[in-house]
């Protein structure tokens, strides 16, 4: 079975620092697409990021990026300057094998002042 | 363009009651999910429709959950009778294909069973 892991339940950064929120996953297939999804406490699941994983090249939206290592099967996202509004819970996700998506466990991200 | 709708927001129920949530998708999204997710936890996904058509539904509990997606528009998913155990956000999603398309999640519907 695919399988998602988020080793690290909580997470703090200073205002405007960097952070890297962890994830590893499990699959058998060869072409297959990655996610970064943020859930603010307004509940509303939004996409931060996604990675095809046949393109070597990471993903980059303005302040995040991921680190994609596909023989480690390891997918972590960092995220520059970190804002207060970047304060959520961060999943990451892949797609299972039958086509339902497979979330990890979630990291909380606080943001310090 | 709009995105997922929800409804209702909030329900609070007796244990032994019924429930119904509804979603609306965004418009010409073919694929429809719902997903359970309780506190502290990812989502987990209960049933995924194909326009009107189920996909898979193996972690649904049949027993007292059931869904539709009437007309391959609108959805709703149902719980009788509930269980304390039933406590949680149920997230619905859309997208235009499965597996390639990014997902779109609605607000979520938050359930309490007393």
């Amino acid at each position: 079975a695919q399988t998602v892991t988020q080793s690290q339940p909580e997470m703090s950064v200073q205002e405007a620092e960097t952070v890297t929120l962890s994830c590893t996953y499990d699959t058998s297939e060869s072409d297959y697409y990655l996610f970064w999804y943020k859930q603010p406490p307004s509940r509303q699941m939004i996409l931060v990021i996604r990675q095809e994983a046949y393109k070597q090249q990471n993903a980059t939206e303005n302040r995040f990026s991921v680190n994609f290592q596909k023989a480690a099967k390891s997918f972590s996202l960092k995220i520059s300057d970190s804002q207060l509004g970047d304060a959520a819970m961060y999943f990451c996700a892949s797609w299972g094998p039958y086509n339902d998506m497979r979330f990890g466990a979630g990291t909380r991200l606080t943001v310090k002042p | 363009e709009a995105g997922v709708a929800q409804s209702p927001r909030y329900k609070i129920i007796e244990k032994r009651q019924s429930v119904a949530f509804w979603c609306n998708p965004i418009s010409g999204h073919a694929t429809l999910y719902w997903y359970q997710q309780i506190l502290g936890q990812g989502p987990k996904l209960l049933i995924q429709f194909q326009n009107n058509g189920v996909v898979d539904d193996s972690q649904l509990p049949k027993d007292r959950f059931s869904a539709e997606r009437l007309k391959g528009v609108d959805s709703t998913l149902k719980i009788q009778p509930a269980k304390l155990e039933d406590s949680a956000v149920y997230l619905c999603a859309s997208s235009l294909v499965p597996r390639v398309e990014t997902q779109y999640f609605g607000p979520g519907t938050r359930l309490l069973v007393l």
